[in-house]
């Protein structure tokens, strides 16, 4: 299994700041994903980041609004740039990991943004 | 590409009642389902998946559920609720078990137990 701390929890952010999303995991994974949740919706994938590798986005994400760093196997950054109001939402961390004979993803709490 | 769709935004259901919520996946392929559950402030928690084999899939919290092919649906059952089980319900599909190439979510059900 894998247990992933993310850090902060929580941040209020003046509009046009940035916010960098610090995601550690207890044991080392090849693949590590950033997720965004808005009020009130399900989860979407913003990238997959890999170890020694620049992040893959989905479509609508781009590097320059979402910098990602991965610089080794337990530790990933997400950066929310120039921020704004519809930037508020929870930043979740997932990992693909093995429990017992398979592959599982596992999440973090969530950063929860608030935009002002 | 891949979808889900909870046509249910939120489900009341009295407290030792029947639960079923329900899942629709559109996949060119042989899916990967999975319930999650996210409680208010926690981190998503798997619920149960299916890869393959049998279509009806434990899980845990006394929660199962039915892969239908003939009708692209996932569909997430409980005999009798709890009021713990108060939460928001996530079916998300992927292309390889596990989720290890990201997942796809539904928008989620929210579930209220009534007492």
């Amino acid at each position: 299994s894998a247990v992933i701390s993310q850090k902060p929890s929580r941040d209020i952010c003046q509009r046009g700041t940035s916010l960098t999303i610090q995601c550690q995991v207890d044991s080392q994974v090849t693949m590590m994903f950033w997720y965004r949740q808005q009020p009130g919706q399900s989860l979407t994938l913003i990238a997959t980041a890999n170890q020694g590798s620049e992040a893959t986005y989905e479509s609508g994400f781009v590097i320059d609004k979402f910098p990602i760093s991965r610089p080794n196997l337990t530790f990933s950054t997400l950066t929310v740039s120039n921020l704004s109001p519809e930037d508020s939402s929870i930043y979740l961390c997932s990992v693909a990991a093995m429990l017992a004979l398979n592959t599982e993803a596992f999440f973090g709490q969530g950063t929860r943004l608030t935009v002002v | 590409a891949q979808s889900v769709t909870q046509p249910d935004i939120h489900i009341t259901v009295s407290e030792g009642a029947s639960l079923e919520l329900r899942c629709n996946y559109s996949y060119g392929a042989t899916p990967y389902l999975f319930w999650y559950v996210q409680s208010p402030g926690q981190g998503l928690q798997l619920l149960l998946k299916y890869f393959s084999g049998d279509t009806l899939v434990q899980g845990i919290k006394g929660f199962e559920a039915e892969f239908k092919r003939s009708q692209s649906s996932f569909n997430l059952r409980k005999p009798s609720v709890h009021w713990s089980d108060a939460a928001e319900y996530f079916c998300a599909v992927g292309c390889s078990g596990g989720g290890a190439d990201g997942l796809t979510f539904g928008k989620g059900t929210h579930l209220i137990i009534q007492p």
